[in-house]
């Protein structure tokens, strides 16, 4: 159980483009979802936390126009990636939560991006 | 204070060795404590996870060692195998919080 998946696994794309990844809780329902960011070799970044069916919070220094979060279901999330460019290019994974009062995040295998 | 240091940065192991794994927080309200495990190229996996209730919880192979009044808290590894060889991350929140990680730790376990 408890399984997230994400989509796609690896994507590349041209500067000034915009790229979409989906999560998705598989066999639970997700009330929290987080998006995180890794570089090579570094810790996971906390990105933001969605609630379903309501805005994205964003950590500090994280630009919202950029990093587009929609939480409209209980079993997925999408980040949409504006604009995209090199400096954009890392390893983006999401985490799931289920019910409020659970502790226990669940992380999906991650998307590779690179931006040409 | 919203800081978990974790210690060492890198770890070689045989074989058949333990693996101890080092993280110490500040902030005393911290009360959810789990380990995850990361391979190249793939998503964390929760290993184990304790609370601050109790001091010591083990599954397998792994062992989480609490000590609340130092802050800090171990993941231990029993009889180390080459497939263990990940990174492996300690993380912190409180209650249903967002989780901070710690910086990793990447394990390698030569045969």
């Amino acid at each position: 159980g408890a399984v997230v998946s994400q989509h796609p696994s690896r994507v590349i794309c041209k500067s000034g483009t915009s790229v979409k990844i989906e999560c998705r809780s598989l066999d639970f329902q997700a009330t929290t979802m987080f998006w995180y960011r890794q570089f090579p070799k570094k810790s996971l970044m906390l990105m933001a936390t969605s609630n379903e069916g309501s805005k994205a919070t964003y950590e500090q220094g994280v630009e919202k126009d950029k990093f587009l979060i929609n939480h409209a279901s209980l079993t997925l999330s999408t980040l949409t990636v504006t604009s995209a460019h090199p400096e954009d290019s890392s390893f983006y994974i999401c985490s799931a939560r289920e019910g409020l009062r659970q502790e226990t995040q669940y992380f999906g295998p991650g998307t590779r991006l690179l931006v040409l | 204070q919203q800081q978990v240091k974790q210690s060492p940065q890198s770890l070689i192991v045989q074989k058949g060795g333990i693996s101890i794994i080092n993280c110490a927080y500040e902030n005393t309200a911290f009360d959810y404590f789990p380990w995850y495990q990361q391979f190249p190229g793939k998503g964390p996996a929760l290993l184990i996870a304790i609370r601050p209730d109790v001091s010591e919880k083990k599954e397998g192979r792994f062992t989480i060692s609490f000590n609340k009044s130092a802050k800090q808290f171990s993941l231990h590894i029993m009889d180390s195998q080459p497939g263990d060889s990940a990174t492996y991350f300690c993380a912190a929140s409180m209650s249903t919080d967002k989780l901070i990680f710690g910086t990793g730790t990447r394990l390698q376990v030569f045969p």
